[in-house]
């Protein structure tokens, strides 16, 4: 099946650094990637999305100039969480999804996540 | 009132047990995904239906378009069944299939 990995898994930092993750689509070519958020018990929520080759469309609440997205291939979009601050703390789970054809509907392949940590 | 409701929120269960997790949803959908977040976050796809059945393993999964139900349901439970399952639907004409996810049922199978 379609596999979809994120990098690192986990990262602790300090305020005020950036962190960039990584997520690939390994054995497909993903058209369109999504990145969600999700804080301690609480549902996922989509924060941006990434089609390759043009500027991601955020989402109402989502400051595009702090979480900057890049999909400048196929197989690999990254998000950058710029001065981070603690209250970015959450996990980031990205998805992708392939070219869609009349036949198949929205699938989309979920990433592992990545736990950010900041200090 | 959240466009997706999950039911039960925490569920646990002895291991063989059958174990049902409902979702109803108030919008209209183009198809709807049943995931599992595992403790550690990673989450991996079950299904994705838009109608009927669909089995895979223990698990089975139906969707009733028309009552705008669907329900998730593990045959013979075991404990490494325990993780939280999130249903999640793709609003019909919603932009680049956006999912709106369900809060979770987190399930405890026990030994």
């Amino acid at each position: 099946g379609a596999v979809v990995s994120q990098h690192p898994s986990r990262v602790i930092c300090k305020s005020g650094t950036s962190v960039k993750i990584e997520c690939r689509s390994l054995d497909f070519q993903a058209t369109t990637m999504f990145w969600y958020r999700q804080f301690p018990k609480q549902s996922l929520m989509l924060m941006a999305t990434s089609n390759e080759g043009s500027k991601a469309t955020y989402e109402q609440g989502v400051e595009k100039d702090k979480f900057l997205i890049n999909h400048a291939s196929l197989t690999l979009s990254t998000l950058t969480v710029t001065s981070a601050h603690p209250e970015d703390s959450s996990f980031y789970i990205c998805s992708a999804r392939g070219p869609t054809s009349f036949l198949i509907l929205e699938t989309q392949y979920f990433g592992p996540g990545t736990r950010l940590l900041v200090l | 009132k959240n466009e997706v409701e999950q039911s039960p929120q925490n569920l646990t269960a002895q291991e063989g047990e059958f174990i049902t997790i409902n979702c109803s949803y108030s919008v209209g959908i183009s198809a709807l995904h049943w995931l599992q977040q595992h403790p550690g976050g990673g989450i991996v796809s079950l299904f994705m239906l838009s109608s009927g059945k669909k089995k895979h393993g223990r698990l089975i999964a139906t969707i009733n378009i028309q009552e705008k139900h669907s329900s998730l349901h593990i045959t013979a439970s075991h404990p490494r069944d325990s993780a939280v399952y999130i249903c999640a639907v793709a609003k019909y004409g919603g932009s680049q299939g956006n999912l709106i996810f369900g809060k979770g049922t987190k399930l405890s199978v026990k030994p």
